[in-house]
């Protein structure tokens, strides 16, 4: 079974700090994605990243950078002088690969609320 | 574009009532499924669906019920409506292939009294 931990369940930041969101994973299977999904105040869901298990380069767009560690289990998201607009409920999730080539269930963490005020 | 289009955005139902979430995807999409969202929870998966014809129980299926006849629709059916299905539930949809990323609806806000 698959499974993943985002243990900060809120945090609170003041515009232009940096923040780390943390997220750790489990699976016995040795290929797997793992994505970010932001849920903005309007509730809808947004996709930031993937990342499948044999590509452990760290990846930056703009104020955003993740950090893949097989190492650790871990997939951490870095946003970067963060600003009022980055105030969003954050998942990670975690697929695994089947035989059949199909696309996967996805398993959430159960999400970190980052609040960034002036 | 429309995406991955959800009705209603939001219901109250009485215990015991019946009911269908709608949901739509443009995209050509063969992988559909339901998540519902709770408080501390994430999101959990009720069902799924691999194509048309084809449907598979999620995490969390008791008291749901989905078919799905075309590519496009995965309309999601409360049998018997209780307190403990107050959720927002999403509906999304991707290729059927591994390593792409799902498509989300807008959610559905559904309260049981």
């Amino acid at each position: 079974a698959q499974k993943v931990t985002q243990a900060q369940t809120e945090i609170s930041v003041v515009e232009k700090e940096d923040v780390t969101l943390d997220c750790v994973y489990e699976t016995r299977d040795t290929t797997y994605y793992l994505f970010w999904y932001k849920q903005p105040p309007s509730g809808e869901l947004v996709f930031l990243i993937r990342r499948n298990s044999f590509d452990e380069q760290n990846e930056i767009s703009g104020r955003y950078s993740w950090n893949f560690q097989k190492s650790t289990s871990s997939f951490n998201f870095t946003i970067t002088a963060s600003q009022v607009v980055d105030s969003a409920v954050y998942f990670c999730a975690l697929s695994v690969s089947p035989n059949t080539g199909t696309a996967s269930k996805l398993t959430f963490g159960t999400g970190t609320r980052l609040q960034v005020t002036l | 574009n429309a995406g991955v289009t959800q009705t209603p955005k939001f219901q109250v139902l009485k215990t015991g009532q019946s009911m269908t979430l709608q949901c739509a995807q443009d995209m050509n999409h063969e992988y559909m499924s339901w998540y519902r969202q709770d408080p501390g929870m994430g999101l959990r998966l009720i069902h799924y669906s691999v194509g048309a014809g084809i449907t598979d129980q999620g995490e969390v299926p008791n008291g749901y019920n989905v078919s799905r006849s075309t590519t496009e629709d995965f309309p999601l059916r409360l049998l018997s409506a209780a307190p403990s299905q107050t959720s927002v539930y999403f509906c999304a949809s991707s290729y059927s292939r591994p390593y792409t990323e799902a498509f989300f609806g807008q959610g559905t806000r559904l309260t049981v009294v």
